[in-house]
């Protein structure tokens, strides 16, 4: 199976200032095809989780320009340009390309 | 979109339980299906998933050959029969849609499996 290790595992975050969390691969993700199969998710607080990136650095669907996604192969960035308090909650990102797929450890994202 | 999931319960070790999802809001049928989990306090973990006609099922290593993924097409659910349940299966089980390549947008609130003596 795929080892996914994201860093931090913990993030105080300051409004209005950017943030960044790591996501790496035991192996590849790039697919032949081009795609990167690496999705970010959040989970707040007592909800399910929601996606917010996918193929790497697709926004899904009513997902703010303020959160993008970066890298390729084994290396993954989650980017918010400026934080929020609803940014706050637990960041997952997952490989896509095998089965099982995995899902990192967690970083929980906090307001200072 | 809309994912209910249903069935959890206390239920004791070796002992077994089926969940099921009702999906509505979209073509279930066109619809690969999965099944996440997350242990209370801990992450989440892929647990199963299940193509479009039931033809192909995936499980992750250490629920193979005790959980069974299945679906009814005409009945728009999704099903999770759970057999020789173990304490570390103890846990919140989603199912969410499968979009292939486009992860996973649509998610259940989860039903609550505790195994437990």
């Amino acid at each position: 199976d795929i080892v996914m290790t994201q860093s931090p595992l913990s993030l105080s975050v300051t409004p209005g200032e950017p943030a960044s969390i790591s996501c790496r691969s035991s192996q590849s993700l790039l697919h032949s095809n081009g795609n990167n199969y690496l999705d970010w998710y959040l989970q707040k607080s007592g909800q399910s989780p929601q996606l917010l990136i996918y193929l790497g650095s697709n926004r899904a669907s009513g997902v703010p320009d303020r959160f993008s996604g970066s890298g390729s192969g084994t290396d993954f960035t989650l980017k918010i340009s400026r934080v929020e308090a609803e940014d706050v909650g637990v960041y997952y990102c997952m490989e896509g390309l095998e089965t099982p797929k995995t899902f990192g450890q967690g970083t929980k994202v906090e307001m200072k | 979109v809309h994912l209910v999931e249903s069935g959890g319960d206390l239920v004791q070790p070796g002992g077994s339980l089926r969940l099921a999802c009702a999906a509505s809001g979209f073509t279930f049928s066109g619809s690969w299906m999965t099944w996440v989990r997350q242990a209370p306090g801990k992450g989440l973990e892929w647990v199963a998933n299940i193509n479009e006609d039931g033809s192909a099922k995936f499980y992750l290593g250490s629920v193979r050959g005790r959980f069974t993924i299945s679906r009814d097409n005409a009945k728009n659910s999704l099903f999770l029969q759970m057999n020789s349940l173990k304490d570390e299966d103890t846990a919140l089980y989603y199912c969410a849609k499968d979009m292939s390549t486009a992860g996973y947008q649509y998610w259940g609130q989860g039903t609550l499996v505790t195994v437990s003596s």
